[in-house]
């Protein structure tokens, strides 16, 4: 099955540093990703989508001054937190479209996520 | 008024019971309904994937979809402690561009805890 590896699980940094968060599809190639963000007991809301050699596409109220998004190549997203700090803290979840099985459906597989912290 | 509304729980079920996990929404746009299983710091990961009305059954899993209600449902059969976690529902609206796949609305998550 599709599999979307990111890295780093866990980011632990200080006020004002920068972060940056890859996601990699290891088994298919993804024109497109995707950025979440998750708040503790609270659902995902997308930041941005990641397009393939072209410029990300935010979604209304995500700076994308302050998160920086990189597609060099069909399997590589990065999200880069700069200047971070504490109200940054949260989940990042990483995603990439893929079709699957013979229905046809296109559907989104998950990263495992990066929990950041910002001190 | 939130998209999707999906009482977020917690859901305290022993083990063999039956689980029925809802969601309601408002745009009738929504076309695509999901189901995701996402345990406790990791990534959702995709159970149950449906466009049209009516019932999907994987294993002991089953997805209904009533779209003249806007009401979705996921059930789960004789439930295992494995199946504890929290369960999101998702849906998105058809667009034939490929961008579109990633606007997933989701729901808040029911947490589920499935005791022996």
């Amino acid at each position: 099955g599709a599999v979307v590896s990111q890295h780093p699980s866990r980011v632990i940094c200080k006020s004002g540093t920068s972060v940056k968060i890859e996601c990699r599809s290891l088994d298919f190639q993804a024109t497109t990703m995707f950025w979440y963000r998750q708040f503790p007991k609270q659902s995902l809301m997308l930041m941005a989508t990641s397009n393939e050699g072209s410029k990300a596409t935010y979604e209304q109220g995500v700076e994308k001054d302050k998160f920086l998004i990189n597609h060099a190549s069909l399997t590589l997203s990065t999200l880069t937190v700069t200047s971070a700090h504490p109200e940054d803290s949260s989940f990042y979840i990483c995603s990439a479209r893929h079709h699957r099985g013979i229905s046809g459906a296109n559907v989104l597989t998950f990263g495992a996520g990066s929990r950041l912290t910002v001190l | 008024q939130k998209e999707v509304e999906q009482d977020p729980g917690p859901l305290s079920v022993p083990e063999g019971a039956i689980v029925s996990l809802n969601c309601t929404y408002s745009n009738s746009a929504f076309q695509y309904f999901m189901w995701y299983r996402q345990y406790s710091r990791k990534g959702p990961e995709l159970l149950m994937y449906t466009y049209s009305s009516g019932n999907k059954e994987d294993g002991r899993f089953t997805a209904q979809v009533d779209k003249s209600s806007k009401y979705i449902s996921l059930f789960i059969r004789d439930s295992q402690p494995s199946d504890s976690a929290t369960y999101l529902c998702a849906m998105r609206a058809f667009n034939a561009g490929g961008t579109s796949y990633g606007k997933l609305t989701f729901g808040q998550g029911t947490i589920l805890t499935v005791h022996p």
